[in-house]
């Protein structure tokens, strides 16, 4: 069974600091891991994704994550937040043969000026 | 760029009524999936769809059924609508066959039922 953690539902940043999202995951096979962002009262939208290859991803608007097989995880991070990234932010997992992800809970972030 | 289009961005309507969301991709894919979205518990899977005319539960199918008569539409009907299915509904595509599992998302339908 695969499944996905993400703590904290609800994260703080000041605007210009290091934004950073934890997402830990469990997976029987290697998974193909992905981050969405939602803004407000629209639907999701693909920021980045780990299939193979190169364990650093970059997505758009500045951010990055990182493959870590050993700690399973897959942490969203961005340097400097900027009040644009305020938002919804899902990590999900899927693995090799299955045919649907799973999401964790979302963490909401605010970016305060 | 894929296109997923939800009918209708918000509705309302009363116990017990029946309720259609439809949901329309313009991108031959072969993966149609129902999320309902609630705070605190993220997106649930109800339904998803790998090929016309098929379907398959996902994790709270109970109180909804699914239509794909067509390869570029997926119905999600509430037969009879009660006020916990007060909620988010997104609906997603995705490639099929090989594909990563990349979803492409609609912009949802926010339901209250009365």
């Amino acid at each position: 069974a695969q499944s996905v953690t993400q703590l904290g539902s609800h994260v703080s940043v000041s605007e210009g600091a290091l934004v950073l999202l934890r997402c830990n995951y469990s997976s029987s096979v290697p998974p193909y891991l992905f981050w969405y962002v939602q803004y407000p009262n629209q639907g999701l939208q693909l920021l980045l994704k780990y299939t193979t290859g190169a364990t650093l991803v970059k997505g758009i608007n500045g951010f990055e994550a990182e493959f870590k097989k050993s700690e399973t995880s897959f942490h969203l991070t961005k340097p400097s937040a900027h009040m644009s990234d305020a938002a919804e932010y899902f990590c999900a997992v899927i693995s090799y043969g299955n045919n649907r992800l799973a999401f964790g809970k979302g963490n909401q972030v605010v970016v305060i000026p | 760029d894929v296109k997923v289009t939800q009918s209708s961005r918000y509705l309302v309507k009363r116990t017990g009524e029946k309720v259609f969301l439809e949901c329309v991709q313009d991108m031959d894919h072969e993966n149609m999936f129902w999320y309902r979205q609630d705070p605190g518990l993220g997106l649930r899977l109800i339904y998803f769809s790998y090929d016309v005319k098929m379907k398959e539960k996902g994790d709270i199918p109970e109180g909804y059924s699914v239509s794909r008569e067509k390869k570029e539409r997926f119905s999600l009907i509430l037969e009879s609508a009660s006020t916990n299915q007060t909620s988010m509904y997104l609906c997603a595509t995705s490639i099929g066959t090989e594909d990563t599992g990349e979803l492409f998302f609609g912009e949802g339908s926010r339901l209250t039922v009365l």
